[in-house]
């Protein structure tokens, strides 16, 4: 089966531009993560989706970050405007069972400079 | 606060000798835990998972772990490390069916041959 695909795998924008990736979760997985990982750190978690619906998104900062995931398929994840603290890899990340295993893609590299 | 600890950032083992790679976990209630492998410029890739049942599990590549509940453990092991182990290794944990993983933060497995 397909695994997760995210575009693009490299961006590179100036502080206070907005930024947008795109995440496909593998097919019929109903949970969807993002994740953010800073180099040298664990990935953490930005949100969460069950099919359309958020479930957690206590640790995104909502002043400048925004995601959706419409007919809970494909999801978006926006920044505007981004800060250069905003440099990481964003990960987004698929499961069929709520206890089961997160299926990742291969992430997105943001350089904001 | 739901937490996972990789106490060592860097463990080095010699090419066919046993390799351990620790970790601890924090969690309220029973856990579900979770190994994943980084290479350079890819995703995390799914290694192995505790659910419930024999503490010992086996996963991917010749990986096992086992699950320590009194000492609140899931150390990654395996009987003879190879050069290709060599990569950036998480432990991660779910609180309870349907939360999100919570990474430790990494721990860098360098196999020498």
């Amino acid at each position: 089966e397909a695994g997760v695909a995210q575009s693009p795998r490299y961006k590179i924008i100036e502080k206070r531009q907005s930024v947008a990736f795109w995440c496909n979760p593998i097919s019929g997985h109903a949970t969807l993560y993002w994740y953010q990982q800073i180099l040298g750190q664990g990935p953490k978690l930005l949100i969460q989706f069950q099919n359309n619906g958020v479930v957690d998104d206590s640790q995104l900062p909502k002043d400048r970050f925004s995601a959706e995931r419409l007919k809970g398929v494909d999801s978006t994840l926006k920044i505007q405007p981004a800060k250069l603290e905003d440099s990481a890899v964003y990960l987004c990340a698929s499961s069929l069972a709520r206890q089961g295993a997160g299926y990742f893609g291969p992430g997105t590299r943001l350089t904001v400079t | 606060a739901q937490s996972v600890a990789q106490p060592e950032d860097q463990v080095n083992v010699a090419e066919g000798n046993p390799l351990t790679v620790k970790c601890t976990y924090s969690v309220s209630g029973n856990p579900y835990l979770f190994w994943y492998v980084q290479y350079p410029n890819r995703g995390l890739q799914f290694l192995l998972k505790y659910i419930t049942g024999d503490n010992l599990v086996k996963g991917s590549y010749g990986f096992e772990a086992e699950f320590n509940k009194s000492q609140t453990s899931f150390h990654l092991k395996k009987p003879s490390a190879l050069v290709s182990d060599s990569a950036l290794y998480f432990c991660a944990v779910r609180a309870g069916a349907g939360t999100a993983l919570i990474f430790g933060k990494g721990t860098t497995l360098s196999v020498s041959s």
